[in-house]
């Protein structure tokens, strides 16, 4: 089944400590990206990659770092998380966004991360 | 830097009927506009794409339209079902890299 995961799904943490979420995609999707849900915000773009070793900031990349080693993975690392960093995440995946072949991006399922 | 708006948070609307969600823009120039819809506890799923150079694109039931003069987009769906049910989000783009998306329209369908 194609499709993009992410783990964990929940995660309650503390100020300070280090943590990842992870991502992948079984869709062979050149592109994939980061984003965080906020009530009143919508879905604002922390990180994106067009490839591997490729990454670029979005629009809230603050306190945020990723990387894409492989074409598959785009890990999501918080060095030291702080309470305004609780949010609900989502990763998503895209075979070409832009150009004359534009696609949908395909999202998973979300992770809700609490800090305290 | 850019807005997008999406017509008043909630719409509630009869069975049949046809609801119509608002996407409405400012300070940007997008090549692509995308709807989605998001179900409560879950990732935003595609529905439909329209490019700058489109007027309207349909399938099924939904009709979107999308004029840059305007700088909005028009979401329809015909003979809504209770399973229409849900938060629809707009996301524009320009270059296909970097995405913006409206906060969404909770949209209920009353049978």
């Amino acid at each position: 089944e194609a499709q993009v995961t992410q783990n964990p799904r929940y995660l309650i943490t503390v100020t300070g400590k280090k943590l990842t979420v992870t991502c992948s995609q079984n869709m062979n999707h050149e592109y994939m990206s980061w984003y965080r849900q906020d009530p009143g915000l919508g879905l604002r773009q922390i990180y994106y990659s067009m490839n591997v070793e490729v990454t670029d900031k979005g629009d809230v990349p603050e306190g945020y770092k990723v990387s894409r080693k492989e074409k598959r993975n785009f890990p999501l690392i918080l060095e030291s998380p702080s309470p305004n960093q609780t949010s609900l995440y989502f990763c998503a995946s895209s075979l070409y966004p832009g150009g004359a072949q534009v696609n949908e991006q395909y999202f998973g399922p979300g992770t809700r991360l609490t800090v305290t | 830097s850019q807005k997008i708006e999406q017509n008043s948070e909630a719409l509630n609307i009869q069975e049949g009927k046809t609801a119509t969600l608002t996407c409405n823009y400012t300070n940007y120039s997008p090549a692509y506009l995308q709807w989605y819809r998001q179900d409560p506890g879950r990732g935003p799923v595609f529905l439909l794409l329209i490019r700058e150079n489109e007027k309207e694109k349909r399938k099924e039931r939904l009709k979107v339209t999308f004029d840059t003069t305007l700088k909005q987009s028009l979401f329809h769906i015909t003979a809504s079902q209770p399973a229409d049910s849900a938060t629809y989000l707009c996301a524009l783009t320009n270059t296909g890299n970097q995405f913006y998306f409206g906060t969404g329209t909770s949209l209920t369908v009353i049978p």
